[in-house]
This record gives C-alpha cells, sequence and structure tokens, in this order.
C-alpha cells in the first residue's frame, strides 16, 4: 500500500497565525488526496477533497478561504489553516486512495494547538 | 445526508468474541470499509465490503447487507492490543470527476480486559 507521511506531526501556534500542514505521498503517485479533521472523541470528518492541478473540491460547512489546499504535484498536497483560532485545534489528517480505490492511506496525523 | 451509527463503547475480555454493529442510511453507497484507530494515531485499514455477504480476513470478519443497511465487525480471540476505536465508514458513489468520498461513523471504543 502507499506509505503516506505527514508533518509537522504537531504544532502550536498563537491566534491568528497562519499554519501550513504538508501531505506526502512517498511511493504513489496520487492525483487525489484527502483531508480530514477530527476532534477529541469525535469521527473523522471529511473537510476537502485535493485534486492534483486543480482546486480542491471542499465539504458543505468547510471555509475554502480559510482552509487554502494545494495540490501543485502526484506526491505533495499542502493544507494551511489562515488566522487560525483556538476552535481550529485539532487532529487533521490527509489520506491517499489506492489505484482501484478500495482502501484509502492515512497519513500519521498532525495534531494543531492554537492557543 | 449521510447518516452513520455505531455504538460508543463496549467492553470484553480477552479470548473472547466481540460484534460491532453498523447501521447507515446514506445518498449514495460504493462500500463500506472498517478502519482500526488507535488514541492519537491515524485510522488503519481492516476490511471492504461492497457486496453483501463475510468477508473474513484472520480474526478479523465482516459482513454486509446492503438491503438492511446495515453492516458489523466480527473479531476472534480478542487480545489486549485489540483495545481501540472501530471505524464504520461508507464511501460514496463516484460523481462525475470526484471519486466517491469516505463518510465515518463516531468510532465504537472497544476495551479488552484481562
Amino acid at each position: 500500500g502507499a506509505v503516506v507521511s505527514q508533518h509537522p506531526s504537531w504544532v502550536i501556534c498563537k491566534s491568528g497565525t497562519s499554519v501550513k500542514i504538508e501531505c506526502r505521498s512517498l511511493d504513489f503517485q496520487a492525483t487525489t488526496m484527502f483531508w480530514y479533521r477530527q476532534f477529541p472523541k469525535q469521527s473523522l470528518m471529511l473537510m476537502a477533497t485535493s485534486n492534483e492541478g486543480s482546486k480542491a473540491t471542499y465539504e458543505q460547512g468547510v471555509e475554502k478561504d480559510k482552509f487554502l489546499i494545494n495540490h501543485a504535484s502526484l506526491t505533495l498536497s499542502t493544507l494551511t489553516v489562515t488566522s487560525a483560532h483556538p476552535e481550529d485545534s485539532s487532529f487533521y489528517i490527509c489520506s491517499v486512495p489506492d489505484r482501484g480505490y478500495n482502501e484509502q492511506f492515512f497519513g500519521p496525523g498532525t495534531r494543531l494547538t492554537v492557543l | 445526508g449521510q447518516n452513520i451509527d455505531q455504538p460508543t463503547e463496549m467492553t470484553a475480555t480477552e479470548g473472547a468474541i466481540v460484534q460491532i454493529n453498523c447501521t447507515y442510511q446514506t445518498s449514495g453507497f460504493n462500500g463500506l470499509f472498517w478502519y482500526q484507530q488507535h488514541a492519537g494515531e491515524a485510522p488503519t485499514f481492516l476490511s471492504y465490503n461492497v457486496l453483501d455477504g463475510l468477508e473474513e480476513k484472520g480474526r478479523f470478519s465482516s459482513f454486509l447487507s446492503r438491503s438492511k443497511g446495515y453492516s458489523y465487525l466480527l473479531l476472534k480471540e480478542l487480545q489486549m492490543k485489540d483495545s481501540a476505536s472501530y471505524l464504520c465508514a461508507v464511501r460514496d458513489v463516484h460523481r462525475g470527476s470526484t471519486l466517491g468520498r469516505l463518510y465515518f461513523g463516531r468510532g465504537t471504543q472497544l476495551t479488552v480486559w484481562p
């Protein structure tokens, strides 16, 4: 299966700053990646679908101007949380679907804490 | 909308068998997945069902009934390391160029006692 990495694994930032999270598919070219958010004791909520070379598709209720997604290459997608606030503190996870789309491979996640 | 229900918590003892149920009501269906997630970690894939019936994979089995909107994950010969959250996820159908998205239930926290 695909090996997916995320960087950073955790980040603490001040309110109002922007934070960039990287998702890399290390051994697999991914035209599509997914970004999820998970609050404590909650399930994963899909935020957006990242598409290589085109605009991301956002889920209802997710502000595209606040959560900027860039998928510039087949191995890298980035999620930038702009003007972060304490309520954005969460566990952000990306995933890469396999070719047949019978499985998704998840990255290790990024723990964001906004003070 | 998407509605995926599973119990919040379950407990069992080592060596026992446990069944975690999942019911779903979704606008589209293109497969059901089960994932295991340990605290603070990303989910790991356990099983995938797209047709009715039972899929067996070692100590883990998953069952699907599409007409009933129902699935279960069966864990046999429980071990302490099986203590984790188990997530049921339904994949939506492909729409145009968009791959089918996964919608997750809240997860079932399983605690295995010695």
